[in-house]
């Protein structure tokens, strides 16, 4: 069973400090998706990330895959109010020729002042 | 322009209540999903579908139950609502292998 486990849970963080959420899988997988949710919201796609060593940037965040220790990173850079919000990565578990994706639990975070 | 629908946005029944939250998508994707989300908490896959006429229950066992008789339509049903089935519910729908799903902006229900 595919297991998807993020770290931390809970987040708060100062204006301009910067901070990396982890997510780290339990069996391989090439693909890895980050989302964001604001609250009460639903769940809008930041990164898709296909290979090892795929790295994508968004403005104050980057993504990136290592496929080999089964971990992906959400770097976060000089963080700013607006990303408040829920994160998540999810990973495909493919089972014969259909998939669905396991989320991890989320991260949320606050962004203070 | 391609998206996701899912109706009502909000919709709160009273207890016993037979309830259908629509879900329609215009891009063509053949697999489609059901989710259940408490307020700040996991989602929970709860049915999915990777194509007309079929239909599997997911992780989280629920009293709902789905149908997919059009590649665009995925509805979700309680015959009888109970206030434990209060939540958020997400659909969400994907195409070809590698580009994760789209989500619709999802269903909060409430059943008082």
């Amino acid at each position: 069973e595919l297991k998807v486990e993020q770290n931390p849970l809970f987040l708060s963080m100062q204006e301009g400090k910067n901070y990396t959420i982890y997510c780290n899988y339990s069996t391989t997988s090439d693909r890895l998706y980050w989302y964001r949710q604001d609250p009460g919201k639903s769940l809008e796609s930041l990164f898709v990330l296909l290979s090892n060593g795929a790295v994508k940037q968004e403005g104050r965040l980057m993504a990136s895959l290592d496929t080999k220790a089964r971990l992906s990173t959400l770097h976060i850079t000089a963080a700013v109010h607006d990303l408040s919000a829920t994160y998540f990565c999810a990973v495909v578990y493919s089972g014969g020729s259909n998939y669905k994706l396991t989320f991890g639990k989320g991260t949320l975070l606050t962004v203070n002042p | 322009e391609a998206d996701i629908y899912q109706t009502p946005r909000y919709l709160v029944i009273g207890t016993g209540k037979k309830i259908t939250l629509e879900c329609s998508q215009t891009m063509g994707h053949d697999k489609m999903y059901w989710y259940q989300q408490d307020p700040g908490m996991e989602l929970h896959l709860i049915h999915y579908s990777y194509g007309v006429n079929s239909t599997e229950k997911g992780d989280l066992s629920s009293e709902s139950t789905v149908s997919r008789i059009r590649t665009e339509h995925f509805p979700l049903t309680l015959e009888s609502a109970r206030p434990s089935h209060t939540s958020q519910y997400l659909c969400a729908s994907s195409g070809q292998v590698g580009y994760g799903y789209t989500f619709g902006s999802g269903t909060r229900l409430t059943v008082v």
